[in-house]
């Protein structure tokens, strides 16, 4: 494809579910980013990857908040015991590693709601 | 820790008309990037425009100009000839030379009256 996508585009979970959350980023594409979009506010950094490894994981908001990338291709990000709290878009955005020079392209995002 | 402000929830413009998003920023850094992204109800953010911080010339895209006050740390965005598509959040980020993840404000919803 020739943008970002991002699956589901929609998720209904129940409290204490755990859900998954994937992003395919643009082909070619070595840099991988997670944000979360609480409703009204901007977006919240959560992880970044470089290839398959995750040099920064300083936003994720807890343990109960993973991500895994394979082939340098596709993202998952797993919530484990789902709260209301966590209900929120997630934003998936990748780029080219340009450097200095890097834009990141983000995808539709997945729109979680925990009831 | 850097942080972006800003400060109009909402704003609203007629059709051919020019508009000013506000944005400010906190930073002890020299080497940093600002971007203005939109966020149309598709969700999908789309990058407007981008200013390097060591760059003194504003940047311009067709109907987009910014207006970067680095002393200040200020970077607003200015809309010309305003148009229907326009309508969306904007939202003002910044990046750290020496990080990767993009640091946003809270955005600025903008109407676009016909």
């Amino acid at each position: 494809g020739a943008g970002v996508s991002q699956s589901p585009s929609n998720k209904v979970t129940e409290k204490g579910k755990d859900v998954e959350l994937r992003c395919d980023p643009i082909s070619g594409h070595t840099a991988l980013y997670w944000y979360r979009q609480r409703l009204g506010q901007g977006l919240e950094f959560l992880i970044y990857f470089q290839g398959n490894s995750a040099p920064d994981k300083s936003g994720l908001p807890s343990d109960r908040f993973s991500a895994e990338r394979t082939g340098e291709s596709v993202s998952t990000l797993t919530i484990q015991r789902t709260q209301q709290e966590d209900s929120a878009v997630y934003l998936c955005a990748s780029s080219s590693d340009a450097g200095s020079e890097e834009t990141q392209y983000f995808g539709p995002g997945t729109r979680l709601l925990v009831l | 820790a850097q942080t972006v402000t800003q400060s109009q929830p909402e704003m609203s413009v007629q059709e051919a008309e020019t508009v000013t998003l506000s944005c400010t920023y906190d930073t002890s850094e020299s080497d940093y990037y600002l971007f203005w992204y939109k966020q149309p109800p598709s969700r999908q953010m789309i990058l407007v425009i981008r200013q390097e911080a060591y760059k003194q010339q504003n940047a311009t895209e067709n109907r987009f100009s910014v207006n970067f006050q680095k002393a200040a740390k200020s970077f607003s965005l200015k809309i010309s000839d305003s148009q229907l598509g326009d309508a969306a959040m904007y939202f003002c980020a910044y990046r750290s030379g020496g990080h990767r993840n993009l640091i946003f404000g809270k955005g600025t919803k903008l109407s676009v009256k016909p």
